[in-house]
């Protein structure tokens, strides 16, 4: 079964950094793009970054380029997502997502990234 | 930037029919893709491509296309379709746009 696992959300203060982790299973890890999509409490979903299948493209939303930096780890079945600079309204649930011909299949559970005073 | 448009909330009674609609001025020419969310749950993805329906989703789910406006529609809707529903498409830039979503309510 395809499983993508992400950790590493935590409580933090605005202007800090945390890198979040997404481990997958069950598929062959650098045969597929991953993306980034996250929530806010009570709030839609918004896309937030993508890689390519060697980590040679990526791209970001404009409200998080240039404090986010997204890669992998073929060798670890892991992507990153580093954040800086975090503000308030970086607070939600962020989801590791793989897509395939369908488009945006399988998603992980998420986790839950806090920045507040 | 990019923006899709969705009805907040949509109400039906159990056995009826509800139609969820989502506008996007490049809808005519990208394909559109709509989730469902329950509570506390990840997104599953329900229909793609426009009308093509994901492996695993009841039948009584469709989508359809005309124009700018993408539509998805439950036939027989049963309690268990209460959740949050939330169309997707590209931009420009082949990004992802998701619209602000829909709150479906079976009475």
């Amino acid at each position: 079964d395809v499983q993508l696992v992400e950790s590493g959300g935590a409580s933090v203060q605005p202007g800090g950094s945390l890198r979040l982790s997404c481990v997958v299973s069950g598929f062959t890890f650098r045969n597929f793009w991953i993306h980034w999509v996250r929530q806010a409490p009570g709030k839609g979903l918004v896309w937030v970054s993508q890689i390519d299948r060697d980590g040679s493209y990526t791209s970001y939303a404009d409200f998080v380029k240039g404090r986010f930096t997204i890669s992998r780890d073929n060798a670890k079945n892991t992507v990153y997502l580093e954040m800086r600079s975090l503000t308030v309204q970086d607070t939600g649930v962020y989801y590791c997502v793989r897509p395939d011909s369908s488009g945006l299949s399988f998603w992980g559970q998420g986790t839950l990234v806090t920045v507040s005073p | 930037s990019y923006e899709l448009t969705q009805p907040p909330s949509v109400s039906v009674s159990p056995g009826q029919t509800a139609r969820i609609t989502c506008s996007g001025d490049a809808l005519a020419t990208r394909y559109t893709y709509w989730f469902q969310q329950k509570p506390g749950q990840a997104p599953v993805l329900v229909i793609y491509k426009d009308t093509e329906r994901s492996s695993g989703i009841p039948e009584r789910f469709s989508g359809s296309s005309a124009g700018t406006t993408v539509s998805l529609t439950i036939s027989g809707v049963q309690a268990e379709d209460e959740a949050d529903y939330y169309c997707q498409s590209g931009d420009s830039n082949g990004f992802y746009v998701f619209g602000g979503g829909t709150k479906l309510t079976v009475l």
